[in-house]
């Protein structure tokens, strides 16, 4: 039972064009979230969070958005480059002052030059 | 700052040996964590300690896999006996608790294959 999840495995986006990935999550108590980003033989590297407060934020070309109601977070990064292809994973705290994070599944990202 | 370190970085053997994957978390760090990749489950969260305790362990699959932490700079991970389903990608983290961005450093990871 998959708490996190990334219901596209992959997704291939014009060099120049928007990315948008996306996540949704089932329990209604998680109350941050964060991307990570990993590169083959690498492991996920950080890349931007959001707290269950906000419901947006934003970070040079890469922005995430939260909508609570729908339990659904979004990455947009604009514009792609090709350095941008990798794996994305999203994350979520269950709660607050826990440290503990449930990652989906990942969406492959392919920027095409 | 060295990062999270993880050895081996490959590892093959064979089914019924035992395997032990070896961590080092950033110096500083007082929350460990094992992850293994697959593709259906993504990042599965194995095991994580606070301060070399261990907190929740309901990730481990099954009896052959254990975890110890026996000092602040120093964790394994182990399966004995290794079956061909625990072929994956098994990755350790690190992270401090208290900070309020809760980010998680990873290791490269140890590319385990059991034939």
């Amino acid at each position: 039972d998959q708490q996190v999840k990334q219901n596209s495995p992959s997704l291939s986006v014009q060099e120049g064009r928007i990315s948008i990935l996306n996540c949704d999550y089932t329990n209604s108590m998680f109350d941050y979230f964060l991307w990570y980003k990993k590169y083959p033989a690498e492991g996920p590297t950080f890349l931007i969070s959001i707290s269950s407060i906000k419901d947006k934020n934003e970070d040079g070309r890469f922005t995430v958005f939260l909508n609570k109601s729908a339990k659904h977070l979004s990455l947009h990064i604009v514009p792609s480059q090709p350095g941008d292809s990798a794996v994305y994973f999203c994350a979520a705290l269950p709660y607050t002052g826990a440290n503990n994070l449930f990652f989906g599944t990942g969406t492959r990202l392919t920027v095409i030059p | 700052d060295a990062g999270v370190i993880q050895s081996p970085r490959h590892e093959v053997t064979e089914m019924g040996q035992e395997v032990t994957l070896r961590c080092k978390p950033i110096s500083g760090h007082n929350s460990l964590f094992w992850y293994r990749q697959t593709m259906m489950r993504g990042l599965e969260l194995l095991i994580y300690f606070n301060n070399n305790v261990p907190i929740d362990d309901s990730g481990m699959p099954e009896d052959r896999f254990s975890a110890k932490m026996p000092n602040a700079s120093f964790s394994t991970l182990k399966i004995q006996p290794s079956e061909p389903r625990d072929s994956a990608v098994y990755f350790c983290a690190s992270s401090l608790i208290g900070t309020s961005s809760y980010e998680q450093y990873f290791g490269p990871g140890t590319r385990l294959t059991v034939t």
